[in-house]
């Protein structure tokens, strides 16, 4: 069965730090979302891709989040400098062109800054 | 704007017990709506979901109806199981494309 692929599952980093998640969505998906979860409360939208285009990104904090998709297919989510209320799960999911309204997610990585 | 306001947890059932996770929505026009399960340590998955009013969607037991009237998409299964401990996300999405989720609501089931 197709599925959305993160990595890290896991990553612990110090503050101040760069870190990275990687997302692979299922084959074919045109639009990718990367989502932040706090522990306790209901994922929150950082980013939107159609293909390779940023379609929303109202919500990335964008003097330490970056994010990219450049040929459409995998993206990543990178994060400089880390801070502490960055601890949370990323999750990835991915939404095929075909006007389905399931959105397909990653099992996420969770990331911990000490 | 476009939200959903759920039950606050946790929820603690015994085994056999009914369930019932009331699920709000704010929205305009016709939007789809939807349950998510999280187990621990892992990402989302669809549990149910209901694209227009009246619809009642059902997966392993679980089953909602999306009232319009209500503006309301309740999560409930009859019997519970220990296998539903999880925390149960309700969705919506107005357009297909921009999904608002609910803060969750944390379910546990003891035997």
């Amino acid at each position: 069965e197709a599925e959305v692929a993160q990595s890290p599952r896991y990553k612990i980093t110090e503050k101040s730090q760069a870190v990275a998640f990687w997302c692979d969505p299922i084959s074919g998906h045109a639009t990718l979302y990367w989502y932040r979860q706090i522990l306790g409360q209901g994922p929150e939208l950082l980013v939107q891709f159609q293909d390779e285009s940023v379609v929303d990104d109202s919500q990335l904090p964008k003097d330490r989040f970056s994010a990219e998709r450049l040929k459409g297919v995998d993206s990543t989510l990178k994060i400089q400098p880390a801070e502490l209320g960055d601890s949370a799960m990323y999750l990835c999911a991915s939404l095929d062109r075909g006007g389905s309204t399931e959105a397909f997610f990653g099992q996420g990585t969770r990331l911990t800054v000490v | 704007g476009d939200s959903v306001t759920q039950m606050e947890g946790p929820v603690t059932l015994s085994e056999e017990a009914c369930l019932t996770i009331n699920c709000t929505y704010t929205a305009t026009g016709y939007p789809s709506l939807f349950w998510y399960v999280q187990y621990p340590g892992e990402g989302l998955q669809l549990l149910l979901k209901a694209t227009k009013a009246d619809d009642k969607g059902s997966n392993k037991g679980f089953e909602a109806t999306y009232r319009k009237e209500t503006t309301s998409f309740h999560l409930e299964k009859g019997s519970v199981q220990v296998s539903d401990s999880a925390v149960y996300f309700c969705a919506l999405t107005p357009t297909g494309n921009q999904f608002y989720f609910g803060t969750g609501t944390s379910l546990t089931v003891i035997p």
